[in-house]
């Protein structure tokens, strides 16, 4: 069965402070890996698809990298607006569910 | 572009009666999947399926759910009997094809009283 544990729970940083999201996964075969954004209330926001492991994709403060176990999530100078949950699914070459983490709740204070 | 469209976003129903949930996928999407997020808890997949068929429904319970996609019209999930486990966010998602990006709605709010 698909495993997949997101860590840390919950981040609190200082704008402008970076860090990075941690995602490990466990599949029999992964087609790619997914992070969305998710707001409270909201539906989850397509992030970023990473397929092979040494992959690389940046969308403006955010970078997303994957290896054969894991994929980071690096957030550079944080702004207040980039708090929300950042979840994590990896989907199997098998099919086309995504499994979800529990997410890592960010919340950037100005 | 309009994106996934679901309605009703809130929707209380009293213990016993029926809820139906509707998405509309993204315009030239033929894939439409469900999640359910119950409070407190992340994201479980549900149901897959493909215009007039259900490819994985793996995630959905024995009894009382059932979800369709038919040729014409929105996918619907339908609950019967809710109990107050029920309440949750549902989540209607879709893709143009299994390898491509999934995209999600806002979702639905199921309040079970």
């Amino acid at each position: 069965e698909d495993q997949v544990t997101q860590s840390p729970e919950a981040l609190r940083l200082q704008e402008g402070e970076s860090s990075s999201l941690n995602c490990s996964y466990t599949v029999s075969g992964l087609r790619g890996l997914f992070w969305y954004r998710q707001d409270p209330g909201k539906g989850p926001e397509f992030l970023f698809t990473l397929y092979s492991a040494g992959e690389e994709k940046e969308k403006e403060r955010l970078k997303a990298t994957l290896t054969k176990k894991e994929s980071f999530l690096h957030i550079t100078a944080p702004k207040p607006e980039d708090s929300a949950t950042y979840l994590c699914a990896p989907q199997e070459t098998s099919g086309s569910r995504l499994t979800f983490g529990e997410g890592t709740q960010l919340t950037v204070n100005p | 572009n309009a994106g996934v469209m679901q309605n009703p976003r809130h929707l209380v129903r009293r213990r016993g009666q029926e809820a139906r949930l509707r998405c509309s996928p993204v315009k030239g999407h033929s894939h439409v999947y469900w999640y359910r997020q119950l409070p407190e808890e992340g994201l479980k997949f549900m149901v897959y399926l493909q215009k007039e068929n259900i490819i994985d429904e793996s995630g959905m319970p024995k009894e009382r759910f059932s979800a369709e996609f038919p040729k014409e019209g929105p996918s619907i999930l339908r609950i019967q009997q809710v109990v107050r486990g029920d309440s949750a966010a549902y989540f209607c998602a879709s893709s143009r094809s299994r390898e491509n990006t999934i995209y999600f709605g806002e979702g639905s709010w199921l309040t079970v009283v």
